[in-house]
């Protein structure tokens, strides 16, 4: 069973600050790795993709992955009450359509 | 167009029902994908078209029938459903392993 897991959280960060969701993968054999941002009542957004081992920044977001740790986490710098969602990471099967969604973690960020 | 849109964004159906939802893009993407997400959930897959073909269908109930008219379209057929299937239903498009989603359906079963 390939999966993804997430903490459900909630994390809460205060306005500012740094906000860290980590994201773990059981398929070793995956190649692509994406954070989504979901909004109450809201479809996911893609926010970042990653691909390769290390970090990929994107304004206030910074992906990191480590494939030999099988890790992939999301830092959000200076978080702002609009970040507050729930986050998902998510796992392309290699070489397939499919992807596997983590449950999400939901994130306040308190004004 | 950058934008993968899905109508109708609200649909109440009783059990007895046919009803069709519709997706549309226009980014020339290959790929084209039905989730079902229930609240507090991730998106569970549902159908993956490649090329108008179908190519992934995840056990899901023929109660849900997909279509697939063009490349740019995408319909999902639904008859005899379920309260259980009340859902938010999600179609995304890709060219590569990136998932674009649309609004979503909210659909509800009476």
């Amino acid at each position: 069973q390939k999966e993804v897991e997430q903490n459900s959280g909630p994390l809460s960060v205060p306005e500012g600050a740094i906000a860290s969701l980590n994201c773990t993968y059981s398929d070793r054999g995956s190649q692509s790795f994406f954070w989504y941002r979901q909004y109450s009542g809201k479809s996911p957004e893609l926010i970042m993709s990653i691909y390769s081992n290390g970090d990929k920044e994107d304004g206030r977001f910074t992906a990191q992955l480590n494939k030999a740790s099988q890790y992939v986490s999301l830092l959000i710098r200076d978080s702002q009450p609009s970040d507050s969602a729930t986050y998902l990471c998510a796992v392309n099967v290699a070489g397939g359509f499919k992807t596997i969604f983590g449950a999400g973690t939901r994130l306040f960020v308190k004004a | 167009d950058t934008e993968v849109t899905q109508t109708p964004k609200h649909l109440v159906m009783g059990m007895t029902n046919k009803k069709s939802l519709k997706c549309e893009q226009h980014m020339g993407h290959r790929a084209m994908y039905w989730y079902k997400q229930k609240a507090k959930k991730p998106p569970e897959l549902m159908f993956v078209y490649s090329y108008e073909k179908l190519s992934i269908n995840e056990s899901v109930p023929s109660r849900f029938s997909p279509e697939c008219p063009n490349s740019s379209l995408l319909n999902l057929h639904l008859h005899a459903l379920q309260p259980e299937d009340s859902a938010l239903y999600l179609c995304a498009s890709s060219q590569g392993p990136s998932q674009f989603f649309g609004p979503g359906t909210r659909l509800t079963v009476l």
